[in-house]
């Protein structure tokens, strides 16, 4: 079991580039979750998703954009990417509900110059 | 506005010394509370998850209370090992109506002298 995996783990990006984040699980949990970590903010709910083909707005969701076409895939895109998306960015899973735990993945490390 | 409040931001103690971290959240409607632990670098681990229901649930050295009417959490480490040296976030799941919301704190940076 790999559990929460994600893709890449650095990046660079200049302004204005798109990227996108993949996040892979293989636990076959329902709910997938994207959070982005900031210094002095804790981590913050950027969208998810409550099954395939299925996404919602988290707390921040302006300036991305998701899509769950695989049950075990999660992506999280970045159409013109902005020096305020310099930020640390964690996928999460959880089995079938969001009242239970969540399992996180490594983190992607994105710097937007 | 719901709001997870850790203190405080940093903790150094020395080896073998017991402790313990706050957590307190502004709305008393919810689900469950998690204590998670971060390493530099890496990803959260869960540690514990005290449902509203329950007072306490405790893990090894772990021991993490849940009072719900003071919108308090404490999180109690017994005879602390430099191996616990990282970043304590508490994550309250708030009541939502159509979606519950999982608010974390902004985290406890624990350093353990040996």
């Amino acid at each position: 079991n790999a559990g929460v995996t994600q893709t890449p783990k650095f990046r660079v990006l200049k302004t204005g580039q798109s990227m996108t984040l993949l996040c892979a699980q293989d636990m076959n949990h329902e709910y997938m979750y994207w959070y982005r970590q900031d210094p002095g903010m804790g981590l913050r709910l950027i969208h998810y998703s409550v099954g395939e083909g299925t996404t919602a707005k988290g707390e921040v969701p302006d300036g991305y954009n998701v899509s769950r076409l695989k049950k075990q895939n999660f992506l999280l895109g970045l159409e013109s990417a902005a020096p305020s998306q310099t930020s640390v960015y964690f996928c999460a899973s959880s089995h079938r509900t969001s009242q239970e735990t969540q399992y996180f993945g490594p983190g992607t490390r994105l710097l937007v110059l | 506005k719901q709001e997870v409040t850790q203190i405080p931001a940093a903790l150094s103690v020395p080896e073998g010394e017991n402790l313990v971290l706050n957590c307190s959240f502004t709305d008393s409607a919810i689900y469950n509370l998690q204590w998670f632990r971060q390493d530099p670098g890496k990803g959260l681990t869960s540690l514990l998850l005290i449902q509203s229901s329950q007072r306490e649930q405790t893990s090894g050295r772990l021991n993490a209370s849940l009072d719900k009417s003071s919108g308090r959490s404490t999180l109690y480490i017994a005879a602390s090992q430099p191996g616990d040296s990282a970043t304590y976030l508490c994550a309250v799941l708030f009541y939502g109506g159509a979606t519950n919301k999982l608010i974390f704190g902004t985290g406890t940076l624990l350093a353990v002298q040996p």
